[in-house]
């Protein structure tokens, strides 16, 4: 079974641009759920679909938005971007969505560079 | 609020000796852990999660950890440690309040020495 896809792996934007980043969950599962991993801030939740709603949202400005289709695939996009949403952006899936003992599996993430 | 500490930034270990990586939880309700594991340039790989049952939890790669609800801690622990291990370590406790959100602590690298 394929994994959890991510495209692109490696972006570089400037200020004020706005991007787009895309999951593709593992085959079945409904949950997706985007982190952003930086140096100084570690792994930090941004939020959570499942069944296109979103259930859970991060302490994120709301220059950070997302959505998911009708097949489970996710984006999430920032506008106005700022030097500091340079970041490793990781999407994880998983079968459930509220089921706290449910694993997810994470995908290799997108490099995003703001220059 | 939950939430997970890793005490230590770093461990190095020599490569056959044994490893332990820490973590302390602090939690409202049942304890829901996870350990991940990050190799250069790539996502977070799932090793073995607590839920319920025994204390000691056996993963992936000959990991396991150790539940303590005294000490509130899930140590990593694995016998003999390979250079290949080398990697940042992740405890993780699931927030179950309104949906599906993880808690991670800020890390742990473990270098194995050869």
């Amino acid at each position: 079974k394929a994994g959890v896809t991510q495209t692109p792996r490696y972006l570089i934007k400037t200020r004020g641009q706005q991007v787009t980043l895309s999951c593709s969950p593992i085959s079945g599962h409904r949950s997706v759920s985007w982190y952003q991993q930086t140096p100084g801030q570690g792994l930090q939740f941004l939020f959570e679909y499942f069944s296109e709603t979103q259930r859970n949202k991060g302490n994120f400005p709301g220059r950070f938005s997302g959505r998911q289709f009708s097949n489970s695939r996710s984006e999430m996009n920032v506008s106005t971007l700022e030097l500091g949403d340079s970041a490793l952006y990781l999407c994880a899936s998983s079968l459930f969505a509220g089921a706290r003992t449910d694993t997810q599996y994470f995908g290799p993430g997108t490099r995003l560079t703001v220059l | 609020a939950q939430s997970v500490a890793q005490p230590e930034d770093q461990v190095n270990v020599a490569e056959g000796n044994p490893l332990t990586v820490k973590c302390t939880y602090s939690v409202s309700g049942n304890p829901y852990l996870f350990w991940y594991v990050q190799y250069p340039n790539r996502g977070l790989q799932f090793l073995l999660k607590y839920i319920t049952g025994d204390n000691l939890v056996k993963g992936s790669y000959g990991f396991e950890a150790e539940f303590n609800k005294s000490q509130t801690s899930f140590h990593l622990k694995k016998p003999s440690a390979l250079v290949s291990d080398s990697a940042l370590y992740f405890c993780a406790v699931r927030d179950g309040a309104g949906g599906f959100k993880t808690i991670f602590g800020a890390g742990t690298r473990l270098f194995v020495k050869a």
